[in-house]
């Protein structure tokens, strides 16, 4: 199995500041055939059902706001959180799609200080 | 509006059986992959079962295999899990989600709890 590694498993910020979140597969998520990353980002609010924030490692999905910015290729993945908003309090959780079983990371807790 | 409804879940107790569906609305059914994830309580994610949009191919991870079964009705834009022999370590709460991997839309979620 692909194990999905991420850092911090928590992070305080404050409001504007910059974010980023890791994430380090245990095998590479490029796939030759296509030149892409299998790799995606969700947020989970509290008391909330998941929602796809970046798939293909850096392609934001549609009405996702451009301060959630996704990059990284092989092993090594970021997401991107520009001036963060007391909106932006959630679990986020990335996902790799190169291989079953489908695998998440452990998570990352954003909290607002 | 895309949505998905789960429904079924509650307390079992552990070696019995429960079906979950997930009633789909808002776009064709028929066109996309499905699949269930689950989350622990305070825990994270976990990939339990995929189906393709025909339903001919469905995947699973391995510690459900043999006891989980996914399945779909195209007619009726439902998607189901049937849960059998099921054990302490099945209680999560069970997502229904469109088109995964990745997942674009997921329903609200069911709570399974498995305990005598």
């Amino acid at each position: 199995d692909i194990v999905m590694t991420q850092s911090p498993s928590s992070l305080a910020v404050s409001a504007g500041e910059t974010v980023t979140i890791n994430c380090k597969s245990s095998q590479s998520l490029f796939g030759s055939v296509r030149q892409k990353n299998y790799l995606a980002w969700y947020q989970q609010k509290p008391g909330q059902s998941p929602k796809l924030l970046i798939y293909l490692a850096s392609t934001r999905e549609s009405g996702v706001p451009d301060r959630f910015i996704g990059s990284g290729s092989g092993t090594d993945f970021t997401l991107t959180i520009s001036s963060v908003q007391a909106e932006d309090l959630a679990n986020y959780y990335c996902q790799q799609y190169y291989d079953t079983p489908w695998t998440f990371g452990g998570g990352t807790k954003l909290e607002l200080k | 509006e895309v949505q998905l409804v789960e429904s079924g879940g509650g307390l079992v107790q552990p070696g019995r059986s429960l079906k979950l569906s997930c009633a789909a609305s808002g776009f064709t059914f028929s066109n996309y992959y499905m699949a269930w994830v689950r989350q622990a309580p305070t825990k994270g994610l976990e990939w339990v079962a995929s189906i393709t949009n025909s339903g001919g191919s469905t995947y699973y991870r391995d510690s459900v295999k043999g006891r989980f079964t996914i399945s779909r009705d195209n007619a009726k834009s439902t998607l189901y899990l049937q849960m059998d022999s099921l054990r302490s370590e099945d209680t999560a709460t069970y997502y229904c989600t469109r088109g995964f991997p990745p997942g674009d839309y997921w329903g609200q979620g069911v709570m399974v709890t498995v305990s005598s």
